[in-house]
């Protein structure tokens, strides 16, 4: 079946260091949504990408959709604690990635 | 803003309890989602609806039921609790299309069976 894989799993990085979740399907997608969900919180939209090969940012955050639509990611420069959460990607048919936690020591 | 409200935080139920999850959202927003939300395994999409009376199943629809009798109002139903339906419930909504709307999602409901 359709499937959204996303990797790593977990991240711990100290305050400053880049990251980067990366979010790959098995299908081409039509579009890719990214969310993030602090600890204790709900899942809040970020982005949503739909050209092959599109680059879009908000300030820190650097989001890529592959050439092919089967893949994307989410890069985050010189993180801060605010950026602790799960970041999660979701694609085709509403089948979302299993999530990126992200942990940041100061 | 648009709010998205969630009848309970937290619910305790018992095994085989008719179990009522209520969503209301504020947005006139076309399309209505819940999922649930366990360790590891990410959202999973129950049942979502892109109109009134209208449903679709999601990924793991057994063991629930969906109605949605006014727009503004999505309400999950476990016929019969199980204490594998111990999760955390969340709702969305969304406009335009259901694959390419920015959902905004309520609280959470965290439901535990006993």
């Amino acid at each position: 079946g359709q499937q959204v894989m996303q990797i790593p799993q977990y991240q711990h990085v100290q305050e400053g260091e880049d990251f980067t979740t990366y979010c790959n399907s098995s299908t081409t997608l039509s579009n890719i949504q990214w969310y993030k969900q602090r600890p204790g919180g709900h899942p809040v939209f970020l982005i949503q990408l739909v050209k092959s090969g599109e680059v879009k940012k908000q300030k820190r955050l650097t989001f890529q959709f592959g050439e092919a639509k089967k893949n994307s990611s989410l890069h985050i420069t010189a993180t801060q604690t605010t950026d602790v959460g799960t970041y999660f990607c979701a694609g085709r048919k509403l089948i979302w990635g299993l999530g990126t936690s992200l942990a940041v020591n100061p | 803003d648009v709010k998205v409200t969630q009848s309970s935080r937290y619910l305790v139920k018992r095994t085989g309890e008719k179990v009522f999850l209520e969503c209301v959202q504020d947005m006139d927003h076309e399309n209505m989602f819940w999922y649930r939300q366990d360790p590891g395994l990410g959202l999973r999409l129950i049942y979502f609806s892109y109109d009134v009376k209208m449903k679709e199943k999601g990924d793991i629809p057994e063991g629930y039921s969906v109605s949605r009798e006014k727009k503004e109002r999505f309400s999950l139903i476990l016929e019969s609790a199980s204490t594998n339906q111990t999760s955390m419930y969340l709702c969305a909504s969304s406009f335009g299309t259901v694959e390419s709307g920015e959902q905004y999602f309520g609280p959470g409901t965290r439901l535990t069976v006993t």
